[in-house]
């Protein structure tokens, strides 16, 4: 069964404390793996697609980085203003119109 | 540029009332469309997706139906809401040259 699975549900730092958010998935056969950043009653805002494993995408603080079993998004010295819930999603080969959708991790980074 | 509306942003309905949210895109030509409701706490779940006009593939069984009667609008509906039909729901498109999904602001429903 293909599914996505963050960790941790939630995350404190301090503003300037760098990390790493996970997200482990299994699908059969990846068309891609996408990251989406959503702010409290917002609609989620497209950060990054991976396509191949040992592909990394960087934007500002963030980067993104994919294995063939999982990705993590690295926050290089956060600020407040990156407090938000990263979703992580993956399409599959087989049905590039589903995108199976982890439960996010809520970041929260304090000045 | 491209950009998606949904309205409205919030909605309170009783149950047992009809439903009908609206999605539009601007800039793009046939779309890829979806339907997802995220409930608090929860990844999105897709509801609906199209990928033509009057084309609608339902993704899970429930009191929802969608429809697309022009190639950049998309409306939800329901005949008769029930309590569990509470949620966030988004709207989203994908333009066929690329993969990503992008999403509109969403509508809060809160069914009583």
């Amino acid at each position: 069964e293909d599914q996505v699975t963050q960790s941790p549900e939630a995350l404190r730092l301090q503003e300037g404390e760098s990390s790493s958010l996970n997200c482990s998935y299994t699908v059969s056969g990846l068309r891609g793996l996408f990251w989406y950043r959503q702010d409290p009653g917002k609609g989620p805002e497209f950060l990054f697609t991976l396509y191949s494993a040992g592909e990394e995408k960087e934007k500002e603080r963030l980067k993104a980085t994919l294995t063939k079993k999982e990705s993590f998004l690295h926050i290089t010295a956060p600020k407040p203003e990156d407090s938000a819930t990263y979703l992580c999603a993956v399409q599959a080969k087989y049905n590039f119109n589903k995108f199976y959708f982890g439960s996010g991790t809520k970041l929260n980074v304090k000045p | 540029s491209q950009t998606i509306h949904q309205w409205p942003a919030t909605l309170v309905q009783p149950v047992g009332s009809p439903l009908s949210l609206e999605c539009t895109v601007e800039g793009t030509s046939n779309p890829n469309l979806y339907w997802y409701r995220q409930a608090a706490g929860r990844g999105l779940q897709l509801l609906f997706y199209s990928v033509g006009i009057g084309q609608i593939s339902s993704e899970v069984p429930q009191n929802l139906s969608a429809s697309r009667p022009q190639d950049r609008q998309f409306i939800l509906s329901s005949k008769k809401l029930l309590l569990s039909d509470s949620g966030f729901y988004l709207c989203a498109f994908a333009d066929g040259q690329v993969y990503e999904q992008y999403f509109g602001p969403g509508t809060r429903l809160t069914v009583t």
